[in-house]
């Protein structure tokens, strides 16, 4: 079974622009995550996407924003790019149904640097 | 609110021996889950073991073991017969079961292996 994939892998932008990051979760699974990692902060919370609606929400401006597809796959924008932005995505999927017993799976993240 | 912490910012153990990664972590829930992920320098999180919170037997996974001790809210990691691979930064995470929250990290452990 294919694991988490993500896209692209290594991004560069310059202030101002806008990304989107895109995440296709393990066949199956119906809940993506997004986080954001950087050395300062550590592993946040940006959201979670089941069944194409947003079921939770980190502490992360409107700048951050994400939406679902039907076939699960999840795309994250970052608008009005700023420096802090530049860190390493991670999606996360999982099956979504089962609660505090599920794993999260990640793909292996998008380094983004904003210049 | 949920919270993980890992004490341990860096730790060091030589080839071929055991080492223990701390993790101790405050929820109010009486269901939840308990996971480590390994992340190399690559960037990819990497799921190595889970421990649910009415599980009576500590989980093993291979040279991972989790040494569960729900009294104290420890979850402790312990990587048997170290080897160069397991270099890599630890993180300690939780899942509450209500609502299914969002996982919550702690701030890792840098373990590296000396030959």
């Amino acid at each position: 079974k294919a694991g988490v994939t993500q896209t692209p892998r290594y991004l560069i932008k310059t202030r101002g622009q806008q990304v989107t990051l895109s995440c296709s979760p393990i066949s199956g699974h119906r809940s993506v995550s997004w986080y954001q990692q950087t050395p300062g902060q550590g592993l946040q919370f940006l959201f979670e996407y089941f069944s194409e609606t947003q079921r939770n929400k980190g502490n992360f401006p409107g700048r951050f924003s994400g939406r679902q597809f039907s076939n699960s796959r999840s795309e994250m924008n970052v608008s009005t790019l700023e420096l802090g932005d530049s860190a390493l995505y991670l999606c996360a999927s999982s099956l979504g149904t089962s609660g505090g017993r599920e794993t999260q799976y990640f793909g292996p993240g998008t380094r983004l640097l904003v210049l | 609110a949920q919270k993980i912490t890992q004490t341990q910012p860096g730790m060091f153990v030589q080839e071929k021996e055991a080492v223990t990664l701390d993790c101790t972590y405050d929820t109010s829930d009486q269901s939840y889950g308990l996971f480590w992920y390994k992340q190399p320098s690559s960037g990819e999180m990497i799921f190595l073991i889970y421990q649910g919170s009415y599980d009576e037997q500590n989980a093993t996974e291979g040279r991972y073991s989790l040494n569960f001790q729900k009294a104290r809210k420890s979850a402790n990691l312990v990587i048997s017969a170290s080897q160069l691979g397991d270099s890599a930064m630890y993180f300690c995470a939780m899942r509450e079961s209500g609502g299914y929250q969002k996982v919550t990290f702690g701030t890792g452990t840098k373990l590296q292996v000396i030959p």
